[in-house]
């Protein structure tokens, strides 16, 4: 079964730096897909994020970024020029795809505070 | 831009009952789901839904729980005798189609669920 570790509980940074939220992983599959998701205190969760497996080039959104190490099994998210609104829970999720079946998996989760 | 949306926002029920969260996902959307957080915990998966069949369910979708889609547009779980331990928010997503090489799961603003 895959399992996904998030190992820093919070998190804080002040505003206008950089982050970088930790996450490891662990999958005997090949071919999956690695996310981050914002969950800002209205509780709605946001795709910040999303990396394929099987490209090398780590993905980039604006401001976030992500160093994915396959090897290593591991999908750090940087977050650069911090802003207040970046405050939230993020939470990195591991997705297959077996079949029709396409589910997801969370870590438990790194709460961010950005500060003035 | 499309949304998935969800009804009711907080439901408060008593232990015994019977609940039903709606769900109504983006409309050329072919696969949805459904995912729980008790508060202060990770995001898990509870079930898949595909061509009016469940695709996946976890351990924790037992015989209380079913899905269905009564209709072109609604996506409902059904809690047939709710415990204190199904307190939780409970969210609905969907996604457009598996392909090899992402499947973005769009979530719903979630189902707050008290049971007293």
């Amino acid at each position: 079964a895959q399992t996904v570790t998030q190992s820093q509980p919070e998190m804080s940074v002040q505003e206008a730096e950089t982050v970088t939220l930790s996450c490891t992983y662990d999958t005997s599959e090949n071919n999956y897909y690695l996310f981050w998701y914002k969950q800002p205190p209205s509780r709605q969760m946001i795709l910040v994020i999303r990396q394929e497996a099987y490209k090398q080039q780590n993905a980039t959104e604006n401001r976030f970024s992500v160093n994915f190490q396959k090897a290593a099994k591991s999908f750090s998210l940087k977050i650069s020029d911090s802003q207040l609104g970046d405050t939230a829970m993020y939470f990195c999720a591991y997705g297959t795809t077996t079949g029709t079946a396409s589910k997801l998996t969370f870590g438990t989760g790194t709460r961010l505070q950005v500060t003035l | 831009e499309p949304e998935v949306t969800q009804t009711p926002s907080h439901q408060v029920t008593q232990m015994g009952q019977e609940v039903i969260l709606r769900c109504v996902p983006i409309s050329n959307h072919l696969y949805f789901y459904w995912y729980r957080q008790i508060l202060g915990q990770k995001v898990e998966f509870l079930v898949s839904f595909y061509n009016n069949e469940i695709s996946e369910k976890s351990e924790i979708f037992d015989d209380q729980f079913s899905v269905e889609r009564p209709d072109g547009s609604n996506f409902t779980l059904k809690i047939r005798s709710t415990k204190l331990e199904d307190s939780a928010m409970y969210f609905c997503a969907s996604s457009e189609f598996l392909s090899s090489s992402y499947n973005e799961q769009f979530f719903g603003p979630g189902t707050r669920l008290t049971v007293l």
